[in-house]
C-alpha cells in the first residue's frame, strides 16, 4: 500500500479483556516497530521485527503484551487482560531495510481506551 | 539512560513569522541521528527534518532548519514563514547509527499558528 495502515483506529476495551491491534506495513518493508504513546508523551519503543523474527522486545511493559509477525508482513500486537494503564495510542512503523539505516514510516496509530 | 528533553510544552507563532522549538538530549554515544517529527491531530508522525551527528553543517528543508550544537547536545528546530498547516505536535527524537532499532522521543511541543 501507499503507507503504513493500522486497524482499528479506535478501540474501547473493558478492563480484563484481551485486544488485538493490527499493523499493515508498507509492502516490502523488512523492519517493523511498535511504539506506545501515552497521553501527553512521546512514543516509547515496544518491540522490533526483522521479517518474521522478533529481534528486540525489550520495551514490552509486561508479559501481558505479545507481538507477532508470522509471515514477515502484517503484525499483530496483543494485549491480554487489559488494564487502565494500557490506555494509549499504539503506533506501528516500518522501514525498508533490515539494517540500521533508512527512515521509519509511521502509521496513524490505534487509540486504545480501557474502561 | 537515553533522554530527550523538550522544555516547551506549548508554543505559538503568528502566521508568516518565525518560531524556534528547543530540544536537548543526553547520550554517551558519538554516532547517531537526530530528527524532528510532526504529529497533526490525525496522529500520523511525519518526518520534518533529520541530522546526522557527524555532520557539522545544519540540515535545512525548505522553511525548516535546525541548529545542531553537538557539544551542548542541543538540536533546535526553526520554522520560517509559519503557515497554518504547521500547527501540530512536534517531537524531537534520536536513534543510534549502529543499532538504530528504536527512536528515543521527547515529550513534544504543541505549536499553534495564529492567523
Amino acid at each position: 500500500g501507499a503507507g503504513v495502515s493500522q486497524s482499528p483506529r479506535y478501540k474501547v476495551a473493558k478492563r480484563g479483556q484481551d485486544v488485538a491491534l493490527r499493523c499493515d506495513p508498507i509492502s516490502g518493508h523488512v523492519s517493523l516497530f511498535w511504539y506506545q504513546q501515552a497521553l501527553g508523551q512521546g512514543p516509547e519503543f515496544l518491540t522490533y521485527f526483522q521479517n518474521e523474527a522478533q529481534l528486540d522486545k525489550s520495551g514490552l511493559p509486561s508479559d501481558r503484551f505479545f507481538a507477532e509477525r508470522p509471515e514477515g508482513s502484517v503484525s499483530t500486537l496483543k494485549i491480554q487482560r487489559t488494564q487502565q494503564e494500557d490506555s494509549a495510542v499504539y503506533l506501528c512503523a516500518s522501514r525498508l531495510g533490515g539494517g540500521s539505516t533508512g527512515e521509519q514510516y509511521f502509521g496513524p496509530g490505534t487509540r486504545l481506551t480501557v474502561t | 539512560a537515553q533522554t530527550v528533553t523538550q522544555s516547551q510544552p506549548e508554543m505559538s507563532v503568528q502566521e508568516a513569522e518565525t518560531v524556534t522549538l528547543s530540544c536537548t538530549y543526553d547520550t554517551s554515544e558519538s554516532d547517531y541521528y537526530l530528527f524532528w517529527y510532526k504529529q497533526p491531530p490525525s496522529r500520523q508522525m511525519i518526518l520534518v527534518i533529520r541530522q546526522e551527528a557527524y555532520k557539522q553543517q545544519n540540515a535545512t528543508e525548505n522553511r525548516f532548519s535546525v541548529n545542531f550544537q553537538k557539544a551542548a547536545k542541543s538540536f533546535s528546530l526553526k520554522i520560517s514563514d509559519s503557515q497554518l498547516g504547521d500547527a501540530a505536535m512536534y517531537f524531537c527524537a534520536y536513534r543510534f547509527s549502529n543499532t538504530g532499532n528504536q527512536f528515543y522521543f521527547g515529550t513534544g511541543t504543541s505549536l499553534t499558528v495564529i492567523p
